[in-house]
């Protein structure tokens, strides 16, 4: 039973091209996130949704743009694809409020390479 | 916004030997503090979290204290072995809806045997 499942785990692509990036989260959880790693291993947020509304919406240019069907959904598509782009995408969700409730879980991650 | 500063970049100790690692967080209102730990090629996963209210926590070898006046908080693993080989991260975040971890930038720890 996975909490958080992502899909693919790997992308490779050509520059110019437009990839979405799949999540679902089976936690019952109101809150999912999308990070981008890079090769230096720094985990950046990039969005977040509530109970699919977007919360936060970082420095990232509109090329990405994310969709929350449903709160357990939220894909990360991406256009005209740069060589910058290539980096490991995780999803993650929390249930937001106190104990427990607020620990973050990350999905097994896609590593996108733009090539 | 959020801001989270974490030392040292890299560690290297002796298996057995304790590892220190330190974050300071900018946002007062930060209130959760967890520490995640990820292995090459795998997602970050969890190991011990603090919330402000409380000013240590512990669990079996890993300890986490926070200090919130001075907006410090520090990983202690004892007794090192090489399976803790990995990289951690520090992060802060508030407790509203929606509101994201902030994470450091990781520390690579590398325990020898």
């Amino acid at each position: 039973d996975t909490a958080v499942s992502q899909t693919p785990k790997y992308l490779v692509t050509q520059m110019g091209n437009d990839k979405s990036i799949k999540c679902e989260q089976n936690l019952g959880h109101d809150t999912m996130y999308w990070y981008k790693q890079d090769s230096k291993k720094f985990l950046k947020i990039m969005f977040s949704y509530n109970n699919k509304e977007l919360i936060i919406n970082e420095t990232v240019p509109n090329r990405f743009s994310p969709k929350s069907p449903d709160k357990a959904h939220l894909n990360l598509h991406i256009n005209s694809l740069e060589l910058g782009d290539s980096a490991v995408y995780f999803c993650a969700s929390s249930q937001p409020g106190q104990g427990i409730r607020n620990t973050i879980y990350f999905g097994e991650g896609s590593w996108l390479t733009v090539v | 916004g959020e801001n989270v500063e974490q030392h040292p970049s890299t560690l290297s100790v002796q298996e057995g030997d304790s590892a220190v690692i330190k974050c300071t967080y900018s946002d007062s209102a930060s209130n959760y503090f967890p520490w995640y730990k990820q292995e090459l090629g795998k997602r970050p996963q969890l190991i011990i979290d603090i919330r402000s209210n409380v000013g240590e926590k512990k669990d079996q070898r890993i300890a986490v204290t926070l200090n919130k006046t001075a907006k410090h908080f520090s990983l202690h693993i004892t007794e090192t072995q090489p399976e803790d080989s990995a990289v951690y991260f520090c992060a802060a975040r508030r407790g509203q809806a929606g509101t994201a971890l902030i994470f450091g930038k990781g520390t690579t720890l590398s325990v020898s045997s």
